[in-house]
Formats: C-alpha cells, sequence, structure tokens
C-alpha cells in the first residue's frame, strides 16, 4: 500500500510570511505526528493528531499549528515565518498511537530566507 | 523533562564487522524505545523497538538490548553492508493517558560502512 506522502517537497520562502504543508498518512492510519528535524537540535516533536483532535503538542510556539481532516489527512501552519524556521518537516502515521510503528514520510524541506 | 544522549556523532566500520551504537536515556519512565533509520533524502525508518518490559530484542540482523538500570540503550547490526550506511536514531516516549506523547530523538548516529 501507498507510503506516507507529504506536499510539496521543497518549499522557500520568506520571513514574515505563511507556509502550509500537507500530509496524507497510510490507508486506516488515524494517528498523524508532526516532527521538525534541525542539524543543530534534531528531529523534535511538534505535535499528533487523532481522529481530527490534537491530543499533544510539544514545545514550540503558537506560531506552529495544524489540524487533521476527517479522512486523516494532515495540514502544518507555520505563521510568521522566522529564519529558524528553516528546516525539514516530517510528517508520521500510525494506526493509534506513537507506540505503534510510526511511518515516516520523506518530508518537506523548507528554507526561509 | 526526558532526553535522549548519544555517545557517537560518527561510527565507521568495515563491511562485514558488527557495529554497536549505543545510546542513553534520562526518563525512567520511558517505556518504549524506538530505533530509527534515516538514509539521505528520506524520512526515518524504524527498524526495531523494544518496549521496558523486555531486556533484549532480536531481528534480521540487528539486536537491542535495554539496560533500565543504568538507563542504556543500544543496537547491534551484525553482517554490515554498504546499505546500512544512514544515521540511526534512539528515540524515547512513555505512556501516559492516551500514550499519544511524541517520540524523543537522540541527535543520531551516522554510520558509515567502509569497503
Amino acid at each position: 500500500k501507498a507510503g506516507v506522502t507529504q506536499t510539496p517537497r521543497y518549499l522557500i520562502k520568506t520571513r514574515g510570511q505563511q507556509v502550509t504543508l500537507s500530509c496524507s498518512p497510510i490507508s486506516g492510519h488515524r494517528s498523524v505526528s508532526w516532527y521538525q528535524q534541525t542539524p543543530g537540535q534534531g528531529l523534535q516533536f511538534l505535535f499528533e493528531y487523532f481522529s481530527e483532535t490534537q491530543r499533544n503538542k510539544g514545545n514550540f510556539p503558537g506560531r506552529f499549528s495544524g489540524r487533521q481532516f476527517s479522512n486523516s489527512r494532515s495540514e502544518m501552519n507555520v505563521s510568521t515565518l522566522e529564519l529558524g524556521d528553516s528546516a525539514l518537516y516530517l510528517c508520521a502515521s500510525s494506526y493509534g498511537t506513537v507506540q505503534e510503528t510510526q511511518y515516516f514520510g520523506p518530508g518537506t524541506r523548507l528554507l526561509v530566507l | 523533562g526526558e532526553s535522549v544522549g548519544l555517545h557517537l556523532p560518527t561510527l565507521s566500520v568495515q563491511e562485514g564487522d558488527s557495529a554497536v551504537i549505543k545510546c542513553t536515556y534520562s526518563d525512567s519512565a520511558s517505556n518504549y524505545f524506538p530505533w530509527y533509520k534515516q538514509e539521505l533524502g528520506k524520512g526515518p525508518q524504524l527498524i526495531i523497538d523494544i518496549r521496558s518490559n523486555m531486556d533484549k530484542r532480536q531481528g534480521q540482523r540487528v539486536t537491542v538490548l535495554l539496560n533500565k538500570t543504568v538507563k542504556h540503550l543500544s543496537l547491534q547490526i551484525a553482517a554490515t553492508q554498504p546499505g546500512d550506511s544512514a544515521v540511526y536514531f534512539c528515540a524515547e516516549n512513555w505512556a501516559r493517558g492516551g500514550g499519544a506523547d511524541g517520540l524523543t530523538f537522540g541527535k543520531g548516529t551516522h554510520l558509515i560502512i567502509q569497503p
């Protein structure tokens, strides 16, 4: 079956703009998590959605938000972009919880200029 | 808070030899420890995981050991192949409530397989 897909794969924005990233989980998976990956901080948990509800959130400012639709597809939004938001944003899906196998997508590479 | 440390940022081994990647964690409440492999340009891929009710788990060419006394994890890859070259991450999670907390990842070890 198809894996986790993320769009777009690459994105260039300027400071102050906002961006929306999309994630389509594996069919049947209801949990979608988002992570930010940078060389300095590594992989950091942003938030997790299950059945359209945010169940948990990592330690990121309110500029980072997300949502999940009834078909389990998820989007994350970053408003008022800062240079430090440049990162690889990864989406992962699983059937129910993070303690089940999480399948990661290839990520969206965001560059903020 | 919980954090996951890693002993070496880079590990180089000869093809065919075993590689051992070590990791420590700080939160004694953690009960789930997955290991991920990330190749260049790809997302992390789960290779093996272990829960706190186990000390050892084996997969195909991989073995993970968990020492809860010293909060230590290790991943052994046997008979390494060129395709094993990647960055390996340990991670931890502890289930509370709905078990919905995100994974806490270590910084990663870049494994290089020398021909």
